[in-house]
């Protein structure tokens, strides 16, 4: 199976400070999206990003920003001056055709 | 982007029961994908719902358990057989996102079904 692995459970982090979420993907495809989600207590799935296997330009969203290195087979998740409301657990995902792989998912909680 | 409505949103069963969740999607899509989140777990697919054919079930998930109805293009449901408390999860209807060309934009989920077997 092609996994995506997320190393970090849990990470806690006091508000304002950055804190970055790690992703690592296994992929034989040569074509293959790659996401990150919020899951917030309430239990929705969140989009947050996309990136496909062509577009290796890291982008800045507000406090968001995503570094994808497709050498590394990694696709990593900085959120900036972190709030309390950032706290939810955090999956990284790779789809192709429509179905997605996700990883275990990194629970952040920021603390006030 | 498309509306998904999931029902219901919660419920508490007993043992050796079954539930249907619904999925109802507000375009057609080709697709639609079930998974299930166990407590504290990450989101495994189920299966995928084919129109007009039978369900292609992942490794580990089998029809008997895990019956699937495709009816038509915007409407599918889950049905847990014969439940035990092992089946508490979140279960989750998906619909993949497509841009040109057929391009996964997203992937969009429907609000969960929160179930509990006791």
């Amino acid at each position: 199976a092609q996994k995506v692995t997320q190393a970090q459970t849990e990470i806690s982090v006091v508000e304002k400070e950055d804190v970055t979420l790690d992703c690592v993907y296994e992929t034989r495809d040569t074509t293959y999206y790659l996401f990150w989600y919020k899951q917030p207590p309430s239990g929705e799935l969140v989009f947050l990003i996309r990136r496909n296997s062509f577009d290796e330009q890291n982008e800045i969203s507000g406090r968001y920003s995503w570094n994808f290195q497709k050498s590394t087979s990694s696709f990593n998740f900085t959120i900036t001056a972190s709030q309390v409301v950032d706290s939810a657990v955090y999956f990284c995902a790779r789809t192709n055709a429509g179905k997605s792989t996700f990883g275990d998912g990194t629970t952040l909680t920021v603390k006030p | 982007s498309a509306v998904i409505s999931q029902k219901p949103s919660r419920d508490i069963c007993q043992r050796g029961t079954s539930l249907t969740i619904q999925c109802q999607v507000d375009s057609q899509v080709t697709m639609m994908f079930w998974y299930r989140q166990q407590p504290g777990q990450s989101l495994t697919l189920i299966a995928t719902a084919n129109q007009g054919s039978e369900a292609t079930y992942e490794s580990g998930f089998v029809i008997d358990k895990f019956p699937i109805s495709r009816p038509n293009l915007t409407f599918s449901t889950l049905t847990v057989s014969n439940m035990s408390p092992e089946d508490s999860s979140i279960y989750l209807c998906s619909v993949p996102g497509l841009g040109g060309a057929g391009v996964d934009t997203e992937a969009f989920f429907g609000q969960g079904t929160r179930l509990t077997v006791v």
